[in-house]
């Protein structure tokens, strides 16, 4: 149980356009998804919170109107880059907490998807 | 602002030896920790998950310990296997919000 898919796992886009990810809780149900960046050798920073059916709470730094988070049901999150550039190049994984709104639950992380802006 | 260290940043240990991964944190006012793998070009998976109330998780040959007030948390990998060789990712979450801080990791190689 607790499975977290993404999709696409690879994109390869021009710069400008922009991309599309999902997120995907498989068997339950996620009123938190995460969306986290990360740059090569580097740790994971993360980028927005997502409450289904709310806005998203976006960290310091990050760009909402180029990075939108849509969490429009219980199972699915997605993040789109808008007019991507290749500074935007990177591996973006999303993690999903269970429902029953208990703070102590772990995280259930997504396989990621890797961005290349050419 | 929270600050997780992990060092060493990349290790090569034998087979079967026994091995400890560090991790540090700033700010020792966290709800839990958890320790990740990932593989290369993976997402994360979670390995163990110590509340701040405790002082030790154990899975199988992994045991990860929790000193809160010296911000100090360990992950003890016994009788290593080429399989373990992945990068291992310690992160803390403070109370009243869900964000983890996630360490630099430490890139473990198991040499056959």
């Amino acid at each position: 149980g607790a499975v977290v898919s993404q999709h696409p796992s690879w994109v390869i886009c021009k710069s400008g356009t922009s991309v599309k990810i999902e997120c995907r809780s498989l068997d339950f149900q996620a009123t938190t998804m995460f969306w986290y960046r990360q740059f090569p050798k580097q740790s994971l920073m993360l980028m927005a919170t997502s409450n289904e059916g709310s806005k998203a709470t976006y960290e310091q730094g990050v760009e909402k109107d180029k990075f939108l988070i849509n969490h429009a049901s219980l199972t699915l999150s997605t993040l789109t880059v808008t007019s991507a550039h290749p500074e935007d190049s990177s591996f973006y994984i999303c993690s999903a907490r269970g429902g029953s709104g208990r703070t102590d639950e772990t995280q259930y992380f997504g396989p990621g998807t890797r961005l290349l802006v050419l | 602002k929270q600050e997780v260290t992990q060092i060493p940043a990349a290790l090569s240990v034998p087979e079967g030896e026994n091995l400890v991964l560090n991790c540090s944190f700033t700010d020792s006012a966290i709800y839990n920790l958890q320790w990740f793998r990932q593989d290369p070009g993976k997402g994360l998976t979670s390995l163990l998950l110590i509340q701040s109330s405790q002082r030790e998780q154990t899975s199988g040959r992994l045991n990860a310990s929790l000193d809160k007030s010296s911000g100090r948390s360990t992950l003890y990998i016994a009788a290593s296997q080429p399989g373990d060789s992945a990068t291992y990712l310690c992160a803390v979450s403070p109370f009243g919000n869900e964000k983890l801080t996630f360490g630099t990791g430490t890139r473990l190689t198991i040499i056959p």
